[in-house]
Parts: C-alpha cells; sequence; structure tokens
C-alpha cells in the first residue's frame, strides 16, 4: 500500500525567503509523485508531477520538487515566496488506481 | 478546455436528510473520481469510475452513500440519509486513460450537516 506523509502542519515564511515544504512516502512499487495546491474555497491544482523520469522536477509559479528514492522523499521548494503563494499544499502518491493524499501544509507568507 | 464542472458549490442540510452533488468531468476523460475532504485533511476517495463502471469503491460507505456514472459522462453522488460527520467538501476528479495520472480537479461541493 502506498501512503504520504508531510511534516509540519503549517509552514511560515517571510516574502522572498526560501519554501521547502517536506513529503515522504511509502510505496511497493515505483511511485508516481504529485504536488497539488488549494487556495480557499477552490479545487486541487497540479503544480508537478514525478513520473520517473528526470528527479529534479520543475512545475509552474516557480515551484519544483526533487525525487530522492534513498530518503523516500519528494520535498517542494521553491527560491523567493510571493504573497501569491499562500495555499494548502498537497503532496500525492499514485497507488494500484487513485491517489493516496497526505494531510496537507498550510503555508503562510508573512510580508 | 473547459475544466471539471461541480454542482452545487454549497449544500446546508439537516442530519437525516438526503443530498445529491453533481459532476461533469473534462470532455473525453474515461475515469472519474469522487473525493471527500474533512476540514483539515487531505482528500480521501470514495468511488472510482473507469467509464460507467466502478473500478474502486471500497471506501464509500455503502449503507449511506450511492453513485452513478450513467453513459460514461456525468456523475452523481447521493448521501442519504447524511450524517454529521459527513461534513466535508465533496471533490469530483476526472483523468484520462493515456497520460500520466494526473488528475483534474473541479472546485468541490462544500456541504454543511447541521
Amino acid at each position: 500500500a502506498q501512503s504520504v506523509t508531510q511534516l509540519g502542519s503549517h509552514v511560515s515564511v517571510s516574502e522572498g525567503a526560501l519554501v521547502l515544504l517536506r513529503c515522504n512516502y511509502s510505496s511497493s512499487v515505483p511511485p508516481y509523485l504529485f504536488w497539488y495546491v488549494q487556495y480557499p474555497n477552490q479545487g486541487l491544482q497540479l503544480l508537478l508531477k514525478y513520473t520517473s523520469a528526470a528527479t529534479l522536477v520543475k512545475g509552474i509559479n516557480g515551484f519544483e520538487a526533487e525525487f530522492k528514492k534513498s530518503e523516500t522523499s519528494f520535498h517542494l521548494t521553491k527560491p523567493s515566496a510571493h504573497m501569491s503563494d499562500a495555499a494548502e499544499y498537497f503532496c500525492a502518491v499514485k497507488g494500484r488506481r487513485a491517489l493516496t493524499f497526505g494531510s496537507g501544509t498550510r503555508l503562510q507568507v508573512q510580508p | 478546455e473547459a475544466g471539471v464542472a461541480q454542482s452545487p458549490r454549497y449544500k446546508i442540510i439537516e442530519k437525516r436528510q438526503s443530498v445529491a452533488f453533481w459532476c461533469n468531468p473534462i470532455s473525453g476523460h474515461a475515469t472519474l473520481y469522487w473525493y471527500q475532504q474533512i476540514l483539515g485533511q487531505g482528500p480521501k476517495l470514495l468511488i472510482q469510475f473507469q467509464n460507467n463502471g466502478v473500478v474502486d469503491d471500497s471506501q464509500l460507505p455503502k449503507d449511506r452513500f450511492s453513485a452513478e456514472r450513467l453513459k460514461g459522462v456525468d456523475s452523481t453522488l447521493k448521501i442519504q440519509p447524511a450524517k454529521l460527520e459527513d461534513s466535508a467538501v465533496y471533490l469530483c476528479a476526472s483523468s484520462s486513460l493515456a497520460g500520466t495520472y494526473e488528475q483534474y480537479f473541479g472546485p468541490g461541493t462544500r456541504l454543511t450537516v447541521t
């Protein structure tokens, strides 16, 4: 079975600072991994995905994530936070059929 | 291309009442998912359809929840009777058979059971 653990339910950074959101996964097969973002009262939007090609994946809005098999991690980063990045972020792993999501990390960006 | 459509966006009902949610997936997407997202948690899969057949409904509380996908396009999720713990956002998503399994989500229906 697949599972995802997101470390830190809340992360607060200053505008312009590095964003680091942590995700560790468990999978019995080579994983497909995803990061989604959810703005208030909206559905989930795909930020980026890892599908066994390059281990460093670039997504939308300047986000990227690195797949590290030895650490079973897929952390999300952005060099410089913007106020508009404030949202909830979900890491997910594809199981045999559907996605299994982590519990989410709420990102706050302070001016 | 149009995204996943859901209605209504918000619904308030009393416990023991019934409620239905509607989803229209992206055109051509064969796979449709219903997720339940309780406040403070990640989405949890309720049911997955491929075309008009059920692929996975192992986490659907079948004593009160039902879903159908007629003609392999639109889908309806029903709760009857509702309980307080059903208060959540119900998300519909769709994906194509080709590609790398990315799912596209609708805006969700926020259900409050009082």
